[in-house]
Formats: C-alpha cells, sequence, structure tokens
C-alpha cells in the first residue's frame, strides 16, 4: 500500500513535443504529490507539487493533472526541450497519518530524453 | 547560500568493511533525511532526523544506522558491508518535517562501490 507506481520507465519525444509521465497510489492517506527531476551526476530537485485538494497546476511548460479517484497523477511537459532530458520520479508523502514524518515514497524514476 | 554537502562523493570498499557517510545541511535547516538509490530498486528511504531525534527509519537492515549532531549535520553508518549496498547514498535536507511546508533539498550523494 506504500508504492507509487511510475511510467513509463522511458520515454523519447520530439522538441516541441510534449512528455507526459504517469504515477499511480493506493496509499489513500498520501497528501503531498511532488515531482523530482534528476540530472546525471546531481541529486533529485523538485519540480513542482501537489495536493489532493486541487485537480490541476501549472508552472511554466509544467503541469500536474491528479485524479483523486482514480489515485493516479501526472506531469506533463509542454514544448520539450532538449534541456528537459532528465530523469523524473513522481513521490508521495504522508505527514499527518505517519506519525509527523516527511517520508517520501519514490516512483521508479522515468528516463526522459528529447531529441533535437 | 550553500548547498546540500555529502562527503566523500565517491568511495570502494570491500565486503565486510565498514563506511562512514557524511551530510551537512543548508544553514537553518533541522531536518535531514537519507535515501539510498539503485537502478533497481530506485529511491529509498533510509531514515530522517529532525533536532537529533530519529524520527522514521526505512526498511533497512540494522546494519544500516545514522545520527544527527547539534548543528543539524548527519552522519549514516553502514557495517557488514555487502555487495547489494553498493548505491548511491542522498542525504536532504529541509526546515520542517511536513514536506508541504519543508521543501526537500538534496545534495549530490556518496557514491559507494562494495567489491
Amino acid at each position: 500500500q506504500q508504492q507509487v507506481k511510475q511510467s513509463p520507465q522511458s520515454l523519447i519525444v520530439q522538441k516541441g513535443g510534449i512528455s507526459i509521465i504517469n504515477c499511480a497510489y493506493e496509499n489513500t492517506a498520501f497528501d503531498y504529490f511532488p515531482w523530482y527531476q534528476q540530472f546525471p551526476g546531481k541529486g533529485p530537485a523538485l519540480l513542482i507539487a501537489i495536493r489532493p485538494d486541487v485537480s490541476e497546476k501549472k508552472e511554466g511548460r509544467f503541469t500536474i493533472s491528479f485524479n483523486k479517484s482514480a489515485k493516479q497523477f501526472s506531469l506533463h511537459i509542454m514544448d520539450s526541450q532538449p534541456g528537459d532530458s532528465a530523469t523524473y520520479f513522481c513521490a508521495a508523502s504522508s505527514y499527518y497519518g505517519s506519525s509527523n514524518t516527511g517520508k517520501l515514497i519514490f516512483g521508479q524514476g522515468t528516463t526522459l530524453q528529447v531529441k533535437p | 547560500k550553500a548547498g546540500v554537502t555529502q562527503t566523500p562523493r565517491y568511495l570502494i570498499k570491500t565486503r565486510g568493511q565498514q563506511v562512514t557517510l557524511s551530510c551537512s545541511p543548508i544553514s537553518g535547516h533541522r531536518s535531514v533525511s537519507w535515501y539510498q538509490q539503485t537502478p533497481g530498486q530506485g529511491l529509498q528511504f533510509l531514515f530522517e532526523y529532525f533536532s537529533e531525534t530519529q524520527r522514521n527509519k526505512g526498511n533497512f537492515p540494522g546494519r544500516f544506522s545514522g545520527r544527527q549532531f547539534s548543528n543539524s549535520r548527519s552522519e549514516m553508518n553502514v557495517s557488514t558491508l555487502e555487495l547489494g549496498d553498493s548505491a548511491l547514498y542522498l542525504c536532504a535536507s529541509s526546515l520542517t518535517l511536513d514536506r508541504v511546508t519543508g521543501e526537500l533539498f538534496f545534495g549530490e550523494g556518496s557514491r559507494l562501490t562494495v567489491l
């Protein structure tokens, strides 16, 4: 019940296209859903995050869509650029349901390649 | 301001040895978390500290331990190393334990290779 399932494992998109990465979770106590971006040799960095009280959040070219009833959320990267080539991780956290801890449960990651 | 600093960045050990990894959080951050990253298992939570107290521990054997000092710096130790412990160990710091109000900032990791 603690798992977060992420797909696809890898994704190749042409420059200017839309990249879509999907995640699904089981634990209804999760109340915070971030996406992290990781470049080779670097640690993950927070990209965008959403809480279950909204269905969509947009920041620049990055949008999270959230479907609470389906327990799914997805990351859309509009106008994908070669500089977006990285590994993307979805994650979930439950603060109040876990004895006051900020533990993140990560998906398996998606390696995105944007071709020029 | 300076980010999360992890040392050493790379290290090679042999089976049976032990290793200590260090993490200096962003100034003012009191929460430090550790994650193990491997190609097969992805990012897995090891433990989390806040104000020198371990607040949560992941599903790792007792060979994995950690601590946090009064200046918020943290160390993790792995004893009796096994080949499967080869991984990138990531430290992350934040202002608070609550992820909503306390963004996690990751370091670049310590790459451990066990031979």
